[in-house]
């Protein structure tokens, strides 16, 4: 019963290079969403998905990417990390006609 | 954006005390909900209200949404260690459009 995972828990990296954070959820839940957590900001919406292959902006999306092939995965990638991008990023996913989110456990990310 | 603004931010009190969160806006959402955020851990949602005025009980927390449905209140009846931990409210304003409020982080001390 793995619910919505995320990976990795932790990564420190440096300016200017890539990331992935990956989400998997196994309730096939359509909607899914990534959120960034920092203090005195709450959580952010960065973007979320309806469906596979239907992706949207949230309020933060500059200097992220995401896509939905399959409907479990998530991924959320920053093409070039700087370092306002670190953060605490969640992942969460949602029924269609349900309220609640349910969240993955997190992934903190440290851009030096 | 719609501000979510969270009051106090920060509270510790005693175990056995009696406390309540603030959770205000100038926007008017369709429901509100309240989730708890534990060290290391996403947030759980705690309760969804949906009419304006109404009341929720969830064992020692009572959370009542306003008449306007611009803002909300979370209170907790005699305190436990249990209970600390960040508290999150999030306004719905559409089907897939939840505004997070900025948190407030509860203490209990035994």
């Amino acid at each position: 019963d793995a619910g919505i995972t995320q990976s990795p828990r932790y990564k420190i990296t440096e300016t200017g290079r890539q990331v992935t954070l990956m989400c998997h959820q196994t309730w096939s839940h359509s909607y899914m969403f990534w959120y960034r957590q920092d203090l005195g900001h709450g959580l952010r919406l960065i973007y979320y998905s309806a469906a596979a292959d239907i992706t949207d902006k949230g309020e933060v999306p500059d200097g992220y990417v995401v896509s939905r092939s399959k409907t479990e995965n998530f991924p959320l990638t920053l093409e070039s990390a700087t370092r306002s991008q670190t953060s605490v990023y969640f992942c969460a996913s949602k029924r269609r006609r349900g309220r609640e989110l349910f969240f993955g456990e997190g992934s903190r990310l440290t851009v030096l | 954006t719609q501000l979510l603004e969270q009051s106090p931010q920060f509270l510790s009190i005693q175990e056995g005390e009696n406390l309540t969160v603030y959770c205000n806006s100038s926007s008017v959402f369709s429901s509100l909900q309240w989730y708890r955020q534990e060290p290391g851990e996403g947030p759980v949602l705690l309760v969804t209200v949906v009419t304006g005025g109404e009341v929720k009980k969830l064992k020692r927390l009572t959370f009542q949404f306003g008449d306007a449905r611009k803002d909300s209140s979370l209170h907790i009846t005699a305190a436990q260690p249990g209970d600390t931990g960040l508290y999150l409210c999030a306004g719905v304003a559409g089907a897939n459009n939840l505004f997070f409020g900025t948190g407030t982080r509860l203490t209990v001390i035994p």
